[in-house]
């Protein structure tokens, strides 16, 4: 099955530092990607649609100046948290889309800022 | 405005117990699909089901069934015979063809040996 790959599955950095996560599509195309960021014990919300080719979208209240957003293939997605701060700290899952509306997760990175 | 209503936060069994998970949701959409996800700690989102709104037919699959009733606007997973492999955090999703999922707050899931 498709499946949605991850990079890094989680890192540490300091306060001030931007952060990079990539985001793969490995055995199928996505024009379109979607990041997620799920805060402790709470639920996943869509920060933003990532889209090849042109600007991502973002969900109202998210900074694009903050979380940075490039579609660079049709296979990768890449958001960068620049100039983290502990608030930032979460869990940042992509997706992409499948058939009949369905989304395919990756696993998931975690972010700690210190 | 949609919303995905999970009113368990949590929920503890003892092993072989059954448990229902409530999804309550709200849309003014005729066409939509509703999901259910798996959480284990690891953090990956594992999909259960995908229903959408015009399938009305209640699933079985194994240990688990799910219930959706339009009338109630509600889609209940329910395990039976619970085990501890169960324990997770479950979330239900809705989608209404914008690829744009509405998670609920989810419900967590503590099965006890």
């Amino acid at each position: 099955g498709a499946v949605v790959s991850q990079h890094p599955s989680w890192v540490i950095c300091k306060s001030g530092t931007s952060v990079k996560i990539e985001c793969r599509s490995l055995d199928f195309q996505a024009t379109t990607m979607f990041w997620y960021r799920q805060f402790p014990k709470q639920s996943l919300m869509l920060m933003a649609t990532s889209n090849e080719g042109s600007k991502a979208t973002y969900e109202q209240g998210v900074e694009k100046d903050k979380f940075l957003i490039n579609h660079a293939s049709l296979t990768l997605s890449t958001l960068t948290v620049t100039s983290a701060h502990p608030e930032d700290s979460s869990f940042y899952i992509c997706s992409a889309p499948g058939l009949f509306d369905t989304q395919y997760f990756g696993p998931g990175t975690r972010l700690t800022v210190l | 405005a949609q919303k995905v209503t999970q009113a368990q936060t949590e929920i503890s069994v003892v092993e072989k117990e059954d448990v229902t998970l409530d999804c309550v949701y709200e849309t003014r959409d005729t066409t939509y699909y509703l999901f259910w996800y798996k959480q284990p700690p690891s953090g990956e989102l594992v999909f259960l089901i995908r229903r959408n709104s015009f399938d009305e037919q209640n699933e079985i699959s194994g240990r688990y069934s799910w219930n959706f009733q339009k009338s109630t606007s509600s889609f209940n997973f329910t395990i039976t015979a619970s085990q501890v492999v169960d324990s997770a955090v479950y979330f239900c999703a809705l989608n209404s063809g914008t690829y744009k999922y509405i998670f609920g707050t989810g419900t967590r899931l503590k099965v006890l040996a």
